[in-house]
C-alpha cells in the first residue's frame, strides 16, 4: 500500500502558485520524499526529491515539515501545461528501490 | 534527465497472440528496471522488478508465466505478454534507475 495521502484533485489559476500537499506520517528516517507527475497518456516525469531540507530546482520547490510527516510541492507559476496527476512517494534513496504509487492529486490549471 | 524509450508506443493484437514490449535506457546503464501497468483512470501498479542477468521479481498476483521479463543487457529489458486476452489491454510503462527512476513514454496495448 502507498504510504502517502494526497487530495484527489485541485484547481489552480494560470500564473498563480500551485501548492500540492502530501501526508506521510509513517515515513522512516532513511526515506526520501519524491514527487513525480504524469501528463495524460505519458510516462511519469520526475520532479524533485528531498530528505528533510527544503529543495528547489527549475521545475518546483519542495517544502518538508520539520517532523517530516508532511510536505508541499510548489509550482511557483503554474501554466496550462502543468495540468497533470502529481504523485508523492516515499522511498529509500540510492537502493534502486521500487516506487509504489498512490492515487495522486489531479491538478487542473485553468486560464 | 536520463532518457528511457519504449517500443512500440502502441500495439493492437488478436486474442491468443503474444506481444513483446522493449524498454531501453538510452544514455545510461541500468542494472534494475521496473515494469508497471496502468488501467484507465487508475494509478500505476508495479508488476515486476527486472534485474540484469537474473530472474525478474514479480509482485503478488502477477502471473510470471504470462508476463515474461528478460533483462539481457544493461540497457534493455523486454516484457512479453503471452497469449494475450482482452483483459490484458492496458498501458504498460517501464522505468530504469540511475538511482533516480526515469520512466519510458509507455506502450498502449489493445487486445481484440
Amino acid at each position: 500500500d502507498a504510504k502517502t495521502t494526497q487530495p484527489p484533485s485541485m484547481d489552480c489559476a494560470e500564473g498563480r502558485a500551485a501548492n500540492l500537499p502530501c501526508n506521510h506520517s509513517t515515513i522512516s528516517g532513511n526515506e526520501y520524499v519524491y514527487w513525480y507527475r504524469q501528463i495524460h497518456s505519458q510516462g511519469p516525469q520526475y520532479i524533485i526529491h528531498g530528505l528533510k531540507n527544503n529543495e528547489t530546482n527549475e521545475m518546483a520547490s519542495l517544502i518538508i515539515t520539520e517532523d517530516r510527516k508532511s510536505s508541499t510541492l510548489i509550482l511557483p507559476h503554474a501554466t496550462l501545461r502543468d495540468t497533470a496527476v502529481y504523485y508523492c512517494i516515499v522511498r529509500i534513496y540510492n537502493q534502486g528501490g521500487k516506487l509504489i504509487f498512490g492515487q495522486g492529486t489531479e491538478l487542473s490549471v485553468k486560464p | 534527465g536520463a532518457v528511457v524509450s519504449q517500443h512500440p508506443s502502441r500495439v493492437i493484437c488478436k486474442s491468443g497472440t503474444s506481444v513483446k514490449i522493449e524498454c531501453r535506457s538510452l544514455d545510461f546503464q541500468a542494472t534494475t528496471m521496473f515494469w508497471y501497468r496502468q488501467f484507465p483512470k487508475k494509478s500505476l501498479m508495479l508488476m515486476a522488478t527486472s534485474n540484469e542477468g537474473s530472474k525478474a521479481t514479480y509482485e503478488q498476483g502477477v502471473e510470471k508465466d504470462k508476463f515474461l521479463i528478460n533483462h539481457a543487457s544493461l540497457t534493455l529489458s523486454t516484457l512479453t505478454v503471452t497469449s494475450a486476452h482482452p483483459e490484458d489491454s492496458s498501458f504498460y510503462i517501464c522505468s530504469a534507475t540511475t538511482p533516480e527512476q526515469f520512466f519510458g513514454p509507455g506502450t498502449r496495448l489493445t487486445v481484440l
